[in-house]
């Protein structure tokens, strides 16, 4: 079994739409929880980056932790055509060990 | 600040020769890690360097080496290659003092033929 599952999709919204993008994981030290977003041929792009538990908010874009299910969510509100890309969550341990460890990617279609 | 930048962006080289990858971080960055991503087991750390150290390294082989340079600066390098190599490989800095995000680069696309 992986150490952080992710369901590869593809995922096709329309525009305008509210995306919910998940992940789990099975190992309890990981600390810091990334979201990062690829298009096609070009270097993952970070968009959010939280530590521990709870919510975090940028723009249209809302990152959940929940440390206790072993569960992460990026949230799009107002999803654009532009959004349609690769979301890849992450998440390292503490200080120390900072290697970053990788859901699959879910690939994201937004539909005008 | 300008964002981290690897060269070249891409490579064709044949088996049984050996590469050189380079990488330099955001300015003010002391750590650079190495991933590498393929369509089959995604993205995949490396090794990963701080202040010219090597801090941890991934489930890769001996034939993948890296090092670091005064300046942050860092290479990779793999010898003896095979076609399972071809892969995008990706350089990504972190600012270090307890800030664990990571900023990618744009990434070197290796081809083995």
């Amino acid at each position: 079994q992986k150490e952080v599952e992710q369901d590869p999709g593809p995922l096709s919204v329309p525009e305008g739409a509210i995306v919910s993008l998940n992940c789990t994981y099975s190992n309890s030290a990981f600390q810091y929880f990334m979201w990062y977003r690829q298009y096609s041929r070009k270097g993952p792009e970070l968009l959010m980056y939280t530590y521990s538990s709870g919510n975090k908010e940028d723009g249209r874009f809302t990152a959940q932790v929940d440390k206790s299910s072993k569960y992460i969510s990026l949230f799009i509100r107002d999803s654009q055509p532009s959004d349609s890309a690769t979301y890849l969550c992450a998440m390292s341990a503490a200080f120390g060990n900072e290697k970053l460890t990788f859901g699959t990617g879910t690939r994201l279609t937004i539909i005008p | 600040k300008a964002g981290v930048t690897q060269t070249p962006r891409y490579l064709i080289k044949t088996r049984g020769q050996q590469v050189t990858l380079s990488c330099s971080p955001i300015s003010g960055h002391r750590s650079v890690s190495w991933y590498q991503q393929t369509p089959g087991q995604g993205l995949q750390f490396l090794f990963e360097y701080f202040s010219e150290t090597q801090r941890n390294k991934g489930n890769f082989p001996g034939r993948f080496s890296g090092r670091q340079f005064s300046n942050s600066r860092s290479e990779m390098n793999v010898s003896t290659l095979e076609l399972g190599d071809s892969a995008l490989y990706l350089c990504a800095s972190r600012p270090g003092q307890g800030r664990n995000e990571q900023y990618f680069g744009p990434g070197t696309r290796l081809t083995v033929t």
